[in-house]
């Protein structure tokens, strides 16, 4: 079976762009939820999506949003982005919500605002 | 609210000796307890969870822990590393109802040969 599969892997934008990132779930898995890592603040919970509705949101601001479709793939939006924003976006997907389920991540994409 | 204390940032260890890494929590709720370790330029991978039961967990790659309730601590043991444990370890915790993990900051191993 193949793993949590996230597009790009690398990207480089400057500051005041915007950027999207994917994050292909396991197939049969349902939830997805997003992570950021970054060297200062670790890692750090984004927002978590089932069947196709936000069920939870990290303390981040209104610029990172998400949605996921009914195939279950999301999509993580950074708006107006600002040098602080760089980081490892890393993606988990588990066959249902709740911890009880292995959650299993991605290999991330590297976000480089310049 | 919860946290996680990762009490060590950088632990060297010479092959075949064994090693342990610490976490420690806080939390107010019942929460589930995770260690994940990460490779380079690679993603997050489950190592062993703590759900409820034995507090004594074992898990892959021959790690174990033990969740300590009363001191509040889920540390990782192994009694033999190889040099392919070289890696970063992260301890995690979330709340028994809820989807989203905190983690600590990170431990790195190095194996020395």
């Amino acid at each position: 079976k193949a793993g949590v599969t996230q597009t790009p892997r690398y990207l480089i934008k400057t500051r005041g762009q915007q950027v999207t990132l994917s994050c292909s779930p396991i197939s049969g898995h349902r939830s997805v939820s997003w992570y950021q890592q970054t060297p200062g603040q670790g890692l750090q919970f984004l927002f978590e999506y089932f069947s196709e509705t936000q069920r939870n949101k990290g303390n981040f601001p209104g610029r990172f949003s998400g949605r996921q479709f009914s195939n279950s793939r999301s999509e993580m939006n950074v708006s107006t982005l600002e040098l602080g924003d760089s980081a490892l976006y890393l993606c988990a997907s588990s066959s249902t919500p709740g911890l009880q389920e292995t959650q299993y991540f991605g290999p991330g994409t590297r976000l480089l605002v310049l | 609210a919860q946290s996680v204390t990762q009490l060590d940032s950088q632990v060297p260890v010479f092959e075949e000796a064994p090693v342990e890494l610490r976490c420690n929590y806080s939390s107010s709720v019942s929460v589930y307890l995770f260690w994940y370790v990460q490779y380079p330029n690679q993603g997050l991978q489950l190592l062993l969870k703590y759900l409820s039961g034995s507090t004594l967990v074992k898990g892959i790659n021959g790690f174990e822990a033990e969740f300590n309730k009363s001191q509040t601590s889920f540390h990782l043991r192994k009694p033999s590393v190889h040099i392919s444990d070289t890696a970063e370890y992260f301890c995690a915790v979330g709340p028994t109802g809820a989807n989203n993990l905190f983690f600590g900051t990170g431990t790195r191993l190095t194996v020395i040969p």
